[in-house]
């Protein structure tokens, strides 16, 4: 099955602590996203990948990092600076058409739900 | 800056109905995408339908269909042949590159039986 994974589903945080956000692809694609969804709201960029050993941040950076090793995957800490973590999290992934000027559709994940104690 | 819009937080409809969920957008962009998500108890996004905003033509996958109206950067999606398991919360997204996909808020629908 192709697909996104992202694990675990449910994780728990106490103050002060780091967590990491795990996010994997089998579908070759080339860019990879974190997104934070809070209630009522849409989802707000995190970060973003496009190529291994790169990434940018995106909308909301601040207290959040991330790596890209692998083209399969790219995973989500969730540092003691994040002031207010307890949120949902997806992660996305899309082929890009051209190089940093298309995109294509982003496919995501089943998300984690991040809980701070 | 581009923003995208859902006025209609929730709504409502009977088995088998029609029901037009409304979005509306804004970019200065001449080449964009417009996305409809769903979003289901279970919380994993899910693509319903895509639109290219140089195709005229409107999107259509199965029972779901956009209204896609450039000129007044409006982007409405009509599900027909309501079924239960269209309840869910639907975004409304907007691509103008390969970094970015900015969301609406939401609109929460449920299928009534």
């Amino acid at each position: 099955d192709g697909g996104i994974t992202q694990s675990p589903k449910y994780l728990f945080r106490k103050e002060g602590q780091n967590v990491t956000l795990s996010c994997e692809q089998n579908l070759n694609h080339d860019a990879m996203y974190w997104y934070r969804q809070d209630p009522g709201q849409g989802l707000r960029l995190i970060y973003y990948s496009q190529i291994v050993n790169d990434f940018q941040k995106g909308d909301i950076a601040e207290g959040y990092s991330v790596s890209r090793e692998k083209k399969e995957s790219f995973p989500l800490t969730v540092t003691s600076a994040q002031k207010n973590p307890t949120a949902f999290y997806l992660c996305a992934s899309s082929i890009i058409v051209l190089w940093g000027q298309s995109t294509d559709t982003q496919y995501f994940g089943p998300g984690t739900r991040l809980t701070v104690l | 800056a581009q923003t995208v819009t859902q006025s209609q937080p929730e709504m409502s409809v009977q088995e088998a109905e029609t029901v037009t969920l409304s979005c509306t957008y804004d970019t200065s962009e001449s080449n964009y995408y417009l996305f409809w998500y769903k979003q289901p108890p279970s919380r994993q996004m899910i693509l319903v339908i895509r639109q290219e905003a140089y195709k005229q033509q409107n999107a259509t996958e199965n029972r779901f269909s956009v209204n896609f109206q450039k000129a007044a950067k409006s982007f409405s999606l009509k599900i027909s042949d309501s079924q239960l398991g269209d309840t869910a919360m639907y975004f409304c997204a907007l691509s103008t590159g390969a970094n970015n996909l900015f969301f609406g808020t939401g609109t929460r629908l449920t299928v009534i039986p």
